[in-house]
């Protein structure tokens, strides 16, 4: 039962154009959300997170959206760097559990 | 320390023998999670201690997986009786408390069953 879907396993971007990655989940007790990034052979580092009470973060380059209805979140970088190619993975939780992660989308910033 | 740190980084075993995996979480964090993510998957929730208690282990695949730590401190892993479908990344994180949700991940032990 896959709670939090990323549909693209990959993305290519042109640098300084934006990067724009979704997420989907299904349970609607999540009140939490989070975006990692992860280089090769490294730990995943936190990047933004959201609540469940907002529709938007906004830190630096990096913008979350929500949007409960849909069931849907997305992170917005903008604008892209060659740094930022990595896999991103979107998580959520309900309350104070675990966080449930998406299975990661490929992030490639061509120059 | 200053960061998560997790030994070995890279372990390959033969199927049917056991092997240990260890983290260090970082100094007065209270919340430790396993994570593992096995080749073209998400990361998988394992199992999560709050001080030495793991009030959630409903992530443990089977039996031959436990998990313990001491002094809230050190977390080890341990796989008996390795199976190919064992290979994977398994990830260890910590944070403050329950509700913080920032957490810090080591690098990793990268499992290979043979």
């Amino acid at each position: 039962d896959q709670q939090v879907k990323q549909n693209s396993p990959s993305l290519s971007v042109q640098e300084g154009r934006i990067s724009i990655l979704n997420c989907d989940y299904t349970n609607s007790m999540f009140d939490y959300f989070l975006w990692y990034k992860k280089y090769p052979a490294e730990g995943p580092t936190f990047l933004i997170s959201i609540s469940s009470i907002k529709d938007k973060n906004e830190d630096g380059r990096f913008t979350v959206f929500l949007n409960k209805s849909a069931k849907h979140l997305s992170l917005h970088i903008v604008p892209s760097q060659p740094g930022d190619s990595a896999v991103y993975f979107c998580a959520a939780s309900a309350g104070a559990q675990k966080l449930v992660f998406g299975q990661g989308t490929r992030l490639t910033i061509n120059p | 320390g200053a960061g998560v740190s997790q030994s070995p980084s890279n372990k390959v075993t033969e199927k049917g023998k056991d092997v240990e995996l260890r983290c260090d979480p970082i100094s007065g964090h209270t919340a430790l999670y396993w994570y593992r993510q096995r080749l073209g998957q998400g990361l998988e929730f394992l199992i999560y201690f709050q001080g030495n208690s793991a009030p959630d282990k409903s992530g443990l695949p089977s039996d031959r997986f436990s998990a313990e730590r001491t002094g809230e401190s050190v977390s080890t892993l341990t796989i008996q009786r390795t199976q190919q479908e064992d290979s994977a990344v398994y990830l260890c994180a910590s944070s403050l408390e329950r509700r913080n949700y920032g957490y810090t991940f080591g690098s990793g032990t990268r499992l290979t069953v043979v």
